[in-house]
């Protein structure tokens, strides 16, 4: 089994451009995270989704967008990137909200 | 997260106890979990605990729930090298969002 699979790894972006993480999972799970980590900060919440066609912001979701049309996908978009989203970025799955999260590798970005 | 807390750093020696300590905040959380991540990569459960409970064990693992307090421990025996990592607990608080604390940095020394 894939699990929670992320792409790129490692990308490096110029202040203003644009760019979506893609996240996909192959365990019929309802609800996907994405949460970015930054040194000292922990987890932050970005936008999570209970199911396809549906999405909702968390703690920090400004700078970002997300959709979800299937159950499998739920890509990330920074429009205007800027060097304040210079972090690794993780997606999770789980099959109901008090449930085990299955994350992926993680998602490093740098913006200069 | 919202407010969950836990200290930054842990330094042990190898064989020694180690005990990582987090508060949390939304009393009405049904389970209460610690996740373990290892240098580049992700997050994996550890153990977790139901909130009904107080205390659980499993194997060198002993988690340590006082609701009173919204404080959660995770006790690790024996602690080895390969602990060495950084721990997290989390919380599902409501409006299905999924807290994570600050993460505390294991580190074993042989």
């Amino acid at each position: 089994n894939a699990g929670v699979t992320q792409t790129p790894k490692f990308r490096i972006l110029k202040i203003g451009q644009s760019m979506t993480l893609q996240c996909t999972q192959d365990m019929n799970h309802n609800y996907m995270y994405w949460y970015r980590q930054d040194p000292g900060m922990g987890l932050k919440l970005i936008y999570y989704s209970v199911g396809a066609g549906i999405t909702d912001k968390g703690e920090v979701p400004n700078g970002y967008n997300v959709s979800r049309s299937t159950t499998e996908d739920f890509p990330l978009r920074l429009e205007l990137a800027a060097p304040s989203q210079t972090s690794v970025y993780f997606c999770a799955s789980s099959y109901a909200y008090t449930g085990e999260l299955f994350f992926g590798e993680g998602s490093r970005l740098t913006v200069l | 997260g919202e407010d969950v807390e836990q200290s930054l750093f842990l330094s042990v020696r190898e064989g020694d106890s180690s005990v990582i300590n987090c508060t949390y905040t939304d009393s009405s959380s049904t389970y209460l979990y610690w996740y373990k991540q290892e240098p580049g990569a992700g997050l994996q459960l550890l153990t977790y605990i139901f909130s009904n409970m107080d205390m659980k064990q499993d194997q060198r693992l002993t988690v340590l729930l006082n609701k009173k307090d919204k404080h959660l421990s995770l006790r690790i025996a024996d602690t080895q090298t390969g602990d060495s990592a950084i721990y997290f607990c989390a919380e599902p608080q409501t409006g299905n969002q999924f807290y994570f604390g600050t993460g505390t940095s294991l580190t074993v020394i042989p």
